[in-house]
């Protein structure tokens, strides 16, 4: 069975700093992985996904991640973090042959802070 | 983008009753929803993958009676909480895949159930 940890519960960074989101997975075969943001009573929103090709990977409100197989990590980044990214940020995985069922790790909030 | 429609957005009701979520993709068909429940500072558990004309499947845990799951049309999918109780409170979530190589889910704002 696939997992994901996120390994921090919180991650504070000030505004303009760099911002990194830890992610490692457990998945039999090659994975699908992705990244989502929640705000505040709302849905998630997509950010980035790898499928194949690049381990760099570059989503949404200049968020990047990169695959890095022999650790198994897919680490969320920001080079200069805003305050309105403080959010709820959710990695997931899926393996290639399984569908369309995700599995999400328990999320990791980021505050920034002016 | 595609944008998944979840009504409503709060719910409270009393112990017994019973409630229903909606969950519409807009401007896509979507053949397959997911139903989600999240508590907490807790991460998205799969409660059930709704395929459109077909029943649902259910994941391990998730009583199929008490959350029944409709998916009559192909921008229409439903969640049931049948005689909700406290324990039945959380924030419940559902998402549409869009198919093809590039496929993606979209979800839906999500709906706080909270039951007296």
């Amino acid at each position: 069975a696939q997992s994901v940890a996120q390994p921090e519960d919180q991650v504070n960074v000030a505004e303009g700093n760099p911002l990194t989101v830890k992610c490692t997975y457990s998945v039999s075969g090659n994975p699908y992985l992705f990244w989502y943001v929640q705000y505040p009573n709302r849905g998630l929103q997509f950010l980035l996904k790898y499928i194949t090709g690049d381990n760099l990977v570059k989503g949404s409100y200049g968020f990047e991640a990169e695959f890095n197989k022999s650790q198994t990590s897919f680490h969320l980044k920001k080079p200069s973090a805003l305050v309105s990214d403080s959010a709820l940020y959710f990695c997931a995985v899926r393996p290639k042959a399984a569908g369309n069922k995700l599995t999400f790790g328990g999320g990791t909030r980021v505050l920034v802070k002016p | 983008g595609a944008v998944v429609s979840q009504h409503p957005s709060r719910v409270i009701c009393k112990s017994g009753t019973s409630v229903k979520i909606e969950c519409r993709s807009l401007d896509f068909q979507a053949t397959t929803m997911f139903w989600y429940r999240q508590f907490p500072k807790q991460s998205l558990m799969l409660m059930a993958t709704s395929n459109e004309g077909s029943k649902a499947t259910y994941e391990q845990g998730v009583e199929k009676d008490k959350f029944l799951i409709n998916h009559a049309s192909l921008t229409l999918s439903t969640l049931t909480v049948t005689s909700a109780h406290p324990e039945d409170s959380s924030f419940y979530i559902c998402s549409a895949r869009v198919g093809g190589i590039n496929e993606k889910l979209f979800f839906g704002s999500g709906t706080q159930l909270s039951v007296l």
